[in-house]
């Protein structure tokens, strides 16, 4: 079955010490995204790429970096997690943007970050 | 700045009721709306999208636009305990990839 994956699925880390969550997805989707989801909040956009088009949000901190090496992956690199950055960072997939249909995202399963 | 306002809940709804779930945005130009399940440390599901005013229904969901009012509702029919689970609104303008979330209703179904 077509869909999105990420791993790990749970992350412990320590404070400093750098971190990366990758994501793959076999629907062949153009747009990949990464949100963080905090306890009882709505998911927050960090980044997009539409194809090779990296978009940063323009409230993402420094702290968090992504790539995309090719249409199937993509990776959140968090270079020195604090307490704060533990949360659920979850990725989704879009087939495109600007089309009713293709514009409807697909979220993978989460990585579930612990900053200890 | 678009806002997607949910009553944050908790709802609570009889097992084999009707749970109406309502969510109103303030950006005329949203164009796509979406309603996402999300159970507690999962994430969140695609259940249903909606693109013009009026009903649209799958299987025992409808979703419901009413552009000029500026207001989207989930109805989830013959409700299941199963369907316990934060209900995410969620809209998009046409040709911006950013979805705006509102921030979920909680439902619980009560056998």
């Amino acid at each position: 079955d077509a869909m999105v994956i990420q791993n790990p699925r749970y992350q412990v880390t320590q404070f400093g010490k750098p971190v990366t969550l990758s994501c793959s997805q076999t629907l062949n989707h153009n747009v990949m995204y990464w949100y963080q989801q905090k306890s009882s909040q709505a998911p927050k956009l960090l980044f997009h790429y539409y194809d090779k088009d990296f978009n940063n949000e323009a409230d993402t901190p420094d702290n968090f970096q992504s790539r995309r090496p090719n249409t199937s992956f993509c990776f959140l690199d968090i270079r020195s997690p604090g307490l704060g950055d533990a949360a659920m960072y979850l990725c989704a997939t879009s087939r495109d943007i600007g089309d009713r249909r293709g514009n409807e995202q697909f979220f993978g399963p989460g990585t579930r970050l612990t900053v200890l | 700045q678009k806002e997607v306002e949910q009553n944050s809940g908790p709802l609570s709804v009889p097992e084999g009721a009707i749970a109406s779930l309502n969510c109103t945005y303030s950006d005329r130009v949203s164009q796509s709306f979406f309603w996402y399940r999300q159970y507690s440390g999962k994430s969140p599901e695609l259940i249903m999208s909606i693109y013009s005013n009026g009903d649209k229904e799958d299987g025992r969901f409808t979703a419901q636009l009413n552009k000029a009012s500026q207001y989207v509702s989930l109805l989830i029919r013959d409700s299941q305990p199963s369907d316990s689970a934060t209900y995410l609104c969620a809209v998009i303008d046409f040709g911006n990839e950013k979805l705006t979330f509102g921030t979920g209703t909680r439902l619980t179904i009560i056998p």
